[in-house]
């Protein structure tokens, strides 16, 4: 079976611009979250999914991220505009459901840097 | 709130060595605990969890984790090491709130020297 799939793999832009990353999860698995690794740091949770509804977005910094999961399965990840702070790796992680049996599948994340 | 704590921000052993990676939760409750680990550029594996039953747990590749509720840990042991195990090591706790979220601490480096 086919992993978490999240692309680009790497980027870097100027402070000020925008910023997309993209997931596919694992097919079938009906809940999604993101994750910001800071450098030294485990991953926080930015926002879950389950199917197309985001059931936990407290950690979101909803002035400049949003995210979207149209259809319930591929997912965006957007800042705008983006500062020197946010570079981290943004993780994708996806599950069956959200039960605390269902095995989280982390993607290999995309690595953004701010210059 | 809950929170994880791996005293260890890296840790070197040598090859053939045993291993034990410390962690520390806090939680007023019976914890859901985990170890993940994460290899350069790869995301978070899941190697083993502990929901509740017997506290020592076995996971993949050979690790095994033991709940100790008395000292709030949760360490992670391997008897011999390998070169592929360096990697990062994360400790998580989930706590369930009208959904699954996993709390992570800041990770142990494992260095394998030959």
């Amino acid at each position: 079976e086919a992993g978490v799939v999240q692309s680009p793999r790497y980027k870097i832009i100027e402070k000020k611009q925008p910023v997309a990353f993209w997931c596919n999860p694992i097919s079938g698995h009906n809940t999604l979250y993101w994750y910001r690794q800071n450098l030294g740091q485990g991953p926080e949770l930015l926002i879950r999914y389950e199917n197309e509804e985001a059931v936990d977005d407290s950690q979101l910094p909803k002035d400049r991220f949003s995210a979207e999961r149209l259809k319930g399965v591929d997912s965006t990840l957007k800042i705008q505009p983006a500062e020197l702070g946010d570079s981290a790796v943004y993780l994708c992680a996806s599950s069956r459901g959200l039960a605390r049996t269902d095995t989280q599948y982390f993607g290999p994340g995309t690595r953004l840097t701010v210059l | 709130a809950q929170s994880v704590t791996q005293p260890d921000i890296h840790i070197t052993v040598s090859e053939g060595a045993s291993l034990e990676l410390r962690c520390n939760y806090s939680y007023g409750a019976t914890p859901y605990l985990f170890w993940y680990v994460q290899s350069p550029g790869q995301g978070l594996q899941l190697l083993l969890k502990y929901f509740s039953g017997d506290t020592l747990v076995q996971g993949i590749k050979g690790f095994e984790a033991e709940f100790k509720r008395s000292q709030s840990s949760f360490n992670l042991r391997k008897p011999s090491v390998h070169w592929s195990d360096a990697a990062e090591y994360f400790c998580a706790v989930g706590e369930y709130t009208g959904g699954f979220k996993t709390i992570f601490g800041a990770g142990t480096r494992l260095f394998v020297k030959a």
